[in-house]
This record gives structure tokens, sequence and C-alpha cells, in this order.
């Protein structure tokens, strides 16, 4: 069966770091990205991985272990506005095969 | 400004009625997508289509019809046969419907069904 994990929900202090973890089990793998998703919005591309490693945009990073079907995303001297959710998502083997999970809920606090 | 639109926002149906989601896109990409959001769960593909007047199931197509006469518009309808019909619908595109195309969502209609 295809299976992406994604804790439920998060909570980090304002100006701290935090990672979300994401762990995949898919028909074949072609790429794996994350969305935020502020809530009752359409989600935001933030990062796409294909290759084993880190990829670094700004407070953003995404890290991915195709032999361990493992990403986690993360996110830097967090903000207020980062309160969101944040999808991470798995292109598979086919034609439109993107595969998403049920989003973790990151709380930021003062 | 390029973009993906849907309308409207938020819709209230009656049980038992159909009712046509809109989406429209024009960053030029050839396809298009609709998925479906519940609360606690990841975003479900209905229905996808790579090129105008082709379109394919997804995941949860039973329910819904779509169609795609035109390469900017991808309607939705949400009939009478689908049995749990109040969620929130997204629109998506991308490029050519590969791999390494990013998806761009639209803002989303939360649908009601009273």
């Amino acid at each position: 069966g295809q299976n992406i994990d994604q804790p439920t929900e998060m909570t980090a202090t304002e100006g701290a770091i935090v990672q979300i973890n994401c762990t995949y089990q898919t028909s074949g793998f072609n790429g794996l990205f994350w969305y935020q998703q502020h809530a009752g919005e359409a989600p935001t591309f933030l990062s796409y991985n294909v290759l084993d490693g880190l990829e670094e945009k700004g407070r953003f990073s995404s890290f991915l272990s195709r032999s361990k079907g493992y990403s986690y995303l993360l996110l830097k001297e967090l903000q207020m506005k980062d309160s969101a959710s944040y999808l991470c998502a798995v292109f598979g083997a086919g034609n439109n095969d993107m595969r998403f999970g049920a989003g973790t809920r990151l709380t930021v606090k003062p | 400004d390029g973009g993906i639109t849907q309308s409207p926002k938020y819709l209230f149906r009656k049980e038992g009625q159909n009712v046509t989601l809109s989406c429209e896109q024009n960053l030029n990409h050839d396809a298009m997508y609709w998925y479906r959001q519940d609360p606690g769960q990841g975003l479900r593909l209905i229905y996808y289509s790579q090129i105008v007047n082709d379109f394919q199931k997804g995941d949860i197509a039973e329910g819904y019809s779509v169609s795609r006469e035109k390469k900017e518009s991808f309607p939705l309808t949400v009939t009478s046969a689908q049995k749990n019909p109040t969620a929130f619908y997204l629109c998506a595109s991308s490029p050519t419907g590969g791999a390494l195309d990013t998806q761009y969502f639209g803002p989303g209609t939360r649908l009601t069904v009273l």
C-alpha cells in the first residue's frame, strides 16, 4: 500500500527551530514536495527534493533520504506567521501519482 | 496576474442537488487536478486532466464528474450520488503533469451540503 506519515500537531516557540518529519512508503518515487497551508487557504509550494540530501531555501530547509523513505522540513527563526499546516507529498511511479500526507499543524507561540 | 481561481469560496446546497465548482487558470498549464480535503486527512485526488478533452479518475472519483473543453477551465460537478460531499475542494494545475512539476493550487471552495 501507499502511506505517508507525519505528526499531527507540533508546537514551538517564536525564534526557535522546528523539524517536521515525514516517512513514506509508495510504489515508486520521483520526488518529494513540502507545502505550507494556512487554515482555509490553498497550499503553497515550499520545497522539492528528488535526490538525497539537504535543500536550503532561506529559513526553510528540506532533507531527503530515499533509502530510508524519510524526509524532514526544518524551519529556523520561527515567526508567528509560520503557524500553519505543513503537507508532505510524494510523487510516485505513475502519471499524476501525487500522494499527500494528512499534514502537520504547527503552532508558534510567543 | 497569473494564477488559479476558484469560485465561489463558500457554497451551500441542499442534499440531492448537483452542484458545479469552477476552476480557471491563466498559467497556460496543460495539467489540472481536483482534490478533496477533509479534516485529519491528506488531499485526495478526485480527477485529473493532462490535456484538453481528456481526463482520468483519481482515487475517489465516484459521485463526481468533470469536463475539460478548454485548456484554462476544469469544472467539477458534485452529483447527488456522492455520499458525503461536504468538504474543502482544491483545484490545482501544473505545466505538464510530470514528476518534476510543482502543482499550484487555487484558493479552494468549501462546500456544505445541508
